[in-house]
């Protein structure tokens, strides 16, 4: 089982739509939790950051994390093409700078 | 957000030469760049982790003769992918982390595009 799991998609929603991305893990050590978008062919860039379990809000997107499920997702209210990209979630441990991450889910926002 | 950049953003070499790829962080000192390597449809494979003035950490399976990593300073590091072969074609992706953050947050440079004929 690989320690973080994330479906690949690719997912096509409509313009205005509510998108739901999530990721499983398997390493109950893991207590920082960060979803990045990736345009491609260009480095990841963060979008929501997290520490332990709980929600976090921050315009379209909102992030939670259920620890005892072992569970992480993100949402993107009314989605825009321009949010079509690939998503990938990352963990980390406690006193921990490694990244590990999801493969990445390829989001398509249909105009 | 803090700015990492690379030079270059592709990169096309012959069989058995030596490239070079550098990562700078442009307005905050990173004190750990990270290097990742992307496949097509793959996520980021963590590579090597380099703190400034110390030798890089490699990951299991990964070449340190073959993967040359230097962090000479707080702002660049470099990567050198010695006598390229076309299997070593991929996306590399720099990050860097510094202090003052929060903890485990990495900021990404766009990566290079190598591609060995």
């Amino acid at each position: 089982q690989k320690e973080v799991e994330q479906d690949p998609g690719p997912l096509s929603v409509p313009e205005g739509a509510i998108v739901s991305l999530n990721c499983t893990y398997s390493n109950s050590a893991f207590q920082y939790f960060m979803w990045y978008r990736q345009y491609s062919r260009k480095g990841p860039e963060l979008l929501m950051y997290t520490y332990s379990s709980g929600n976090k809000e921050d315009g379209r997107f909102t992030a939670q994390v259920d620890k005892s499920s072992k569970y992480i997702s993100l949402f993107i209210r009314d989605s825009q093409p321009s949010d079509s990209a690939t998503y990938l979630c990352a963990m980390a441990g406690a006193g921990s700078y490694q990244l590990t991450f999801g493969k990445g889910t390829k989001l398509s926002v249909i105009p | 957000g803090a700015v990492v950049s690379q030079h270059p953003s592709w990169v096309i070499c012959k069989s058995g030469t030596s490239v070079k790829i550098e990562c700078r962080s442009l307005d905050f000192q990173a004190t750990t760049m990270f290097w990742y390597r992307q496949f097509p449809k793959q996520s980021l494979m963590l590579m090597a982790t380099s703190n400034e003035g110390s030798k890089a950490t490699y990951e299991q399976g990964v070449e340190k003769d073959k993967f040359l990593i230097n962090h000479a300073s707080l702002t660049l590091s470099t990567l050198t992918v010695t006598s390229a072969h076309p299997e070593d074609s991929s996306f590399y992706i720099c990050s860097g982390q510094g202090g003052g953050f929060l903890a485990n947050e990495q900021f990404f440079g766009p990566g290079t595009r190598l591609t060995v004929l």
